[in-house]
């Protein structure tokens, strides 16, 4: 069974720091990797896609891939308390099928 | 507005009744996904299907059962034979064409069993 691994948390941070959200995977082949935000009682919604290895902002919003280390990371710049919610990290098995890590709950402090 | 809608948004069950969850879609996607969440969980995916007329079994998939008649619709049954389905029901799709592989999500059914 294919695995992704985060902490669930919570991860606290105070209004305008960065807060960075990690998550490993098992499978060495996985191409594709996704992170989603989800607050609660609501469902995933889509933040970032990363492919390649390296780094991929947008906005205050930066994800990093290393498949060597089999992780992939989220950081968030200038958190806002918008931005406390469950961070979900996705990682293709194949056959555009996702795994799901369990989430790592996000509080920002104002 | 192209999106995914899922309804009802909240559901309830007796005990030993069969369920069916909608899932619809205008966003001319080809595959179609239903996903459980339990509280404090992750999402385990229970049916999908990349075409019309074509499902496959998730992890998940006993208790459940799914058709795909047309390319917009994906309905979900919970059958009696699910001893457990008190849980957040998400339906997803996904542009099989090209080369992303990006999953949405619609706004879930909450079932509840009494």
């Amino acid at each position: 069974q294919k695995e992704v691994e985060q902490n669930s948390g919570p991860l606290s941070v105070p209004e305008g720091a960065i807060a960075s959200l990690n998550c490993t995977y098992s499978d060495r082949g996985s191409q594709s990797f996704f992170w989603y935000r989800q607050y609660s009682g609501k469902s995933p919604e889509l933040i970032m896609s990363i492919y390649s290895n390296g780094d991929k902002e947008d906005g205050r919003f930066t994800a990093q891939l290393n498949k060597a280390s089999q992780y992939v990371s989220l950081l968030i710049r200038d958190s806002q308390p918008s931005d406390s919610a469950t961070y979900l990290c996705a990682v293709n098995e194949g056959f555009q099928k996702l795994v799901f890590g369990t989430g790592t709950r996000l509080l920002v402090s104002p | 507005d192209g999106g995914i809608t899922q309804s009802p948004k909240y559901l309830f069950r007796k005990e030993g009744q069969n369920v069916t969850l909608s899932c619809e879609q205008n966003l001319n996607h080809d595959a179609m996904y239903w996903y459980r969440q339990d509280p404090g969980q992750g999402l385990r995916l229970i049916y999908y299907s990349q075409i019309v007329n074509d499902f496959q079994k998730g992890d998940i998939a006993e208790g459940y059962s799914v058709s795909r008649e047309k390319k917009e619709s994906f309905p979900l049954t919970v059958t009696s034979a699910q001893k457990n389905p008190t849980a957040f029901y998400l339906c997803a799709s996904s542009p099989r064409e090209g080369s992303t592989d990006t999953q949405y999500f619609g706004p879930g059914t909450r079932l509840t069993v009494l």
